[in-house]
Order: C-alpha cells, then sequence, then structure tokens
C-alpha cells in the first residue's frame, strides 16, 4: 500500500510551547489529508480534513486557533498544537487520501505527544 | 458518530480463521464499509474494503450481507502477529468527493498460541 509518514513519532515539549506535526505522503500525491486524535484506550478521534490549498474543516469541538493545519502541497499536511498543556497529550495521527483512482485512506504511524 | 457496531473483544487460535463480525444497520446504499487494524501504538493499517460484492485480497476477504445491514472480516489463517483491534468503518460522504472515517470501539483480537 501506499506510505504515509509522519514526524516526529514522539516529542516532549513544555508547557505553553508550540510543537509541529508533519505528515508526508511519499508515494502519490494527497488531494485530502485527515487528522485525528487517539487518547489511552480510546479509539481515534477525527480532528479535522485539510483539502490540498484551503482551508481546513474541523470538526466540532476542536479549536481552530489552537490545532492549525496547512496542507501546502499535495504530499505534505502540518498540524500545530500551539500553546500546549498537559491535556494535549495524546497520539495525533494523519491520514491521506490519493489524488487519484484510490478510494482508501493511508494511516501515518502516529506521533506520541506529551506536555510537562 | 459511528454507523458500526462490533463485539469487544474476540480470541481467536493460531492457525485458524478469525471471523470479525459488524453491524451498520443504517448504512446508506452508497457508502463503502472499511476495515482497518491498529497495533497497540502504530498508525492503522489499511485491509479490505467492499460496497455490495464479497472481495478478497491477501489480506483477508470481507463478506457483506445482502441486505448489506452487517459484514463480517475473514483472516483465514490467523497468526500471533494479527493480534490488534479492528475497526469496521462506513465510510460516510462529507460534501463533494469528500468523505470522513468515522471510527467506533472496535474489536480487540488476541490471537492465541
Amino acid at each position: 500500500g501506499a506510505v504515509v509518514s509522519q514526524h516526529p513519532s514522539r516529542v516532549i515539549c513544555k508547557s505553553g510551547t508550540s510543537v509541529k506535526i508533519e505528515c508526508r505522503s511519499l508515494d502519490f500525491q494527497a488531494t485530502t489529508m485527515f487528522w485525528y486524535r487517539q487518547f489511552p484506550k480510546q479509539s481515534l478521534m477525527l480532528m479535522a480534513t485539510s483539502n490540498e490549498g484551503s482551508k481546513a474543516t474541523y470538526e466540532q469541538g476542536v479549536e481552530k486557533d489552537k490545532f492549525l493545519i496547512n496542507h501546502a502541497s499535495l504530499t505534505l499536511s502540518t498540524l500545530t498544537v500551539t500553546s500546549a498543556h498537559p491535556e494535549d497529550s495524546s497520539f495525533y495521527i494523519c491520514s491521506a487520501q490519493a489524488r487519484t483512482g484510490g478510494t482508501e485512506a493511508f494511516f501515518g504511524q502516529g506521533t506520541r505527544l506529551t506536555v510537562v | 458518530d459511528a454507523k458500526t457496531t462490533q463485539p469487544t473483544s474476540m480470541d481467536c487460535a493460531e492457525g485458524r480463521a478469525a471471523n470479525l463480525p459488524c453491524n451498520h444497520s443504517t448504512i446508506s446504499g452508497n457508502e463503502y464499509v472499511y476495515w482497518y487494524r491498529q497495533i497497540h501504538s502504530q498508525g492503522p493499517q489499511y485491509i479490505i474494503h467492499g460496497l455490495k460484492n464479497n472481495e478478497t485480497n491477501e489480506m483477508a476477504s470481507l463478506i457483506i450481507t445482502e441486505d448489506r445491514k452487517s459484514s463480517t472480516l475473514i483472516l483465514p489463517h490467523a497468526t500471533l502477529r494479527d493480534t490488534a483491534v479492528y475497526y469496521c468503518i462506513v465510510r460516510v460522504n462529507s460534501g463533494g468527493s469528500n468523505y470522513k472515517l468515522t471510527f467506533g470501539k472496535g474489536t480487540l483480537l488476541t490471537v492465541n498460541p
């Protein structure tokens, strides 16, 4: 299957700082990328959907000013957690839908964020 | 909200077939059924998807009932590495060519030696 790479895989940051997570589609162009958050022993919760060159669509209850999403190219989307707090500690996962043909979404390996 | 219901957990003996059921009684005519699995602390892995017909690939088979209200994922010869949480998802169109994958709680499949 297609490869989606996330970076970093783990990050620890201090409260009040911002953290950027990158999501890249390595061997295909992604029209749409999705960002999820997963707390321990829970399922994935969709945070936002981003289309290349346009503003992201956020799910209800997700603060767009806190979770900044940029999808500047067909192979890269970034999620920036601004002014992070310990309650933002979670597993963040991106997925990407291919531009042509494919109907399945491929997921990155996830980023474990710990805010101390 | 997820449009699917799955058993919380299942066990399977190594080498045997694992049959994972999923109910999606409110599925619409143009909505696909997708299956993903997640091994601990990793991103979900795509397994298979289907609309009406049964599907098979190198990983699994997907059996969809004629009324499309339920489906079964079959791993023909389960191995210890197949231990994971399996998610059955109805892909919902969210406008234009966009869609959403809404994850439910999934089924924890444990393959025992």
